[in-house]
């Protein structure tokens, strides 16, 4: 199975404020890999497909790139509603595999 | 709009069999897979298994392997994932979610059922 290990587990940022979450697969996954915020009681929502497509509908303060082992989701402004987990998902290979979260709070 | 809805919570005791149902609407529905993914309290996301609705194949983690069985209706636009020989460790909230386009992530998710397997 392909692990995901993302980095940092959580971390506590400001409105305004520039965040970069990391992943890395433990082996080369060429582009397919995914972005999702997830917010309690909610489904998750997809932000970013294949690496670096934002999804329709998401704002553009969200971006993400890397390929192979490496990628990286950036929120260029943190607003209110970002406050989340957000998780990166490989479809590379089966068993799909998540990574463990970064959870994203208020400081 | 694409919806996935499923079915209400549930409740079970250790050993006992899950059906959790997962309706679609407004979408072709043989012509996207249906993911099953869950998440325990306090854990994050976890990759059960998924079926292709346009021919039935399906797909399962290694974990799930013997317990899990998910299966699909296309008269109604629903899928289905059984899960059988529950534990406590099994309390989790389940979600479906639909495969977007090739290589385009998982584009919709139903609302979550929660599980609950108590004595």
């Amino acid at each position: 199975d392909i692990q995901m290990t993302q980095s940092p587990s959580s971390l506590s940022a400001s409105v305004g404020d520039r965040v970069t979450i990391t992943c890395r697969a433990s082996q080369s996954i060429a582009r397919d890999l995914h972005w999702y915020q997830h917010k309690p009681g909610k489904a998750p929502k997809l932000l970013i497909y294949a690496a670096s497509s934002l999804q329709s509908g998401v704002p553009s303060r969200f971006s993400a790139s890397g390929s192979g082992t490496d990628f990286t989701l950036t929120i260029s402004s943190l607003q209110r509603d970002d406050f989340a987990t957000y998780y990166c998902q490989q479809s590379y290979s089966i068993p799909l595999t998540f990574g463990g979260g970064t959870k994203v709070e208020i400081k | 709009q694409v919806q996935l809805v499923q079915s209400g919570a549930e409740v079970r005791k250790p050993g006992a069999l899950v059906k959790v149902s997962c309706k679609a609407s407004g979408y072709s529905f043989t012509s996207y897979a249906i993911h099953w993914v869950r998440q325990a309290p306090g854990q994050g996301l976890e990759w059960m298994g998924w079926i292709n609705a346009g021919n039935g194949h399906t797909k399962y983690s290694q974990k799930f392997q013997g317990t899990v069985t998910i299966t699909r209706d296309t008269s109604t636009s629903t899928a289905y994932m059984n899960l059988s020989s529950l534990r406590s460790e099994d309390t989790a909230v389940y979600y479906c979610a639909r495969e977007g386009a090739a290589r385009s992530g998982i584009d919709y998710w139903g609302q979550g059922t929660l599980v609950t397997v108590s004595s």
